[in-house]
């Protein structure tokens, strides 16, 4: 059973950087045929896909945030990062990391609650 | 960007409906449509993959069916634990949008 589990700070300062981590187990972020996702939720409202990489490391962004946002792996920690600068109170939500493998998100994490405050 | 449109907003239905949700596409995305179904504080659940494949471990009153623009969610005798918030996603082209999700009530 594959299993995924977000970490990071629930608090972050405008204009500062975001970073949160998705540790993997159950399945190996470096095999072949698998993306590894994030998507976000502010408080109320719907789903938003942030972007996701590749098990080779090849990253593919949501244009709306590409300009803040970096996708990594650490495959010696068989886990994912997203890094996020400049927020805003706009980026307020629940960040989930995702496993997708053809096509779908069969594969969650419980989701983190990062506020951007003051 | 593909743009997915969710109808209705949110329905109000009692156990044992028939529930159908709708999800169009701005543009023609194949077969490539995935739903999902969230409840208050947890993650989405993947039900259907492209678009009326039944997800493993989902029950078979979960359909899809539709292809080119035009999505339908059937759930064919709504159940009380059905009662969330229904999510498609195409699964086309990046990035891959969600719908703005559908409310079932009781």
């Amino acid at each position: 059973q594959v299993q995924l589990q977000e970490s990071g700070p629930g608090l972050v300062k405008p204009s500062q950087t975001l970073s949160l981590k998705c540790n993997v187990s159950g399945a190996s972020i470096s095999s072949g045929s698998s993306y590894w996702t994030w998507i976000r939720q502010p408080p109320g409202k719907g789903l938003e896909w942030i972007g996701r990489i590749y098990s080779s490391g090849t990253p593919h962004y949501n244009p709306s945030l590409q300009s803040r946002i970096i996708l990594s792996l650490d495959t010696s920690k068989n886990q994912f990062s997203l890094r996020m600068s400049s927020v805003t109170a706009a980026d307020t939500a629940v960040y989930y990391c995702a496993r997708d493998r053809y096509g779908r998100s069969d594969f969650w994490g419980q989701g983190t609650l990062v506020t951007v405050s003051s | 960007d593909i743009q997915m449109t969710q109808s209705p907003p949110s329905l109000s239905a009692s156990v044992g409906d028939r529930v159908t949700i709708t999800c169009r596409a701005s543009q023609t995305i194949g077969r490539h449509l995935n739903w999902f179904q969230q409840k208050p504080g947890k993650a989405p659940k993947l039900l259907i993959y492209d678009s009326s494949s039944l997800q493993s471990g989902v029950p078979s009153r979960f359909s899809g069916s539709g292809s080119g623009t035009d999505f339908t969610l059937t759930i064919s005798s709504l159940q009380p634990e059905d009662f969330a918030i229904y999510y498609c996603q195409e699964s086309y082209s990046y990035p891959l949008n969600f719908g703005g999700g559908t409310r079932v009530e009781i």
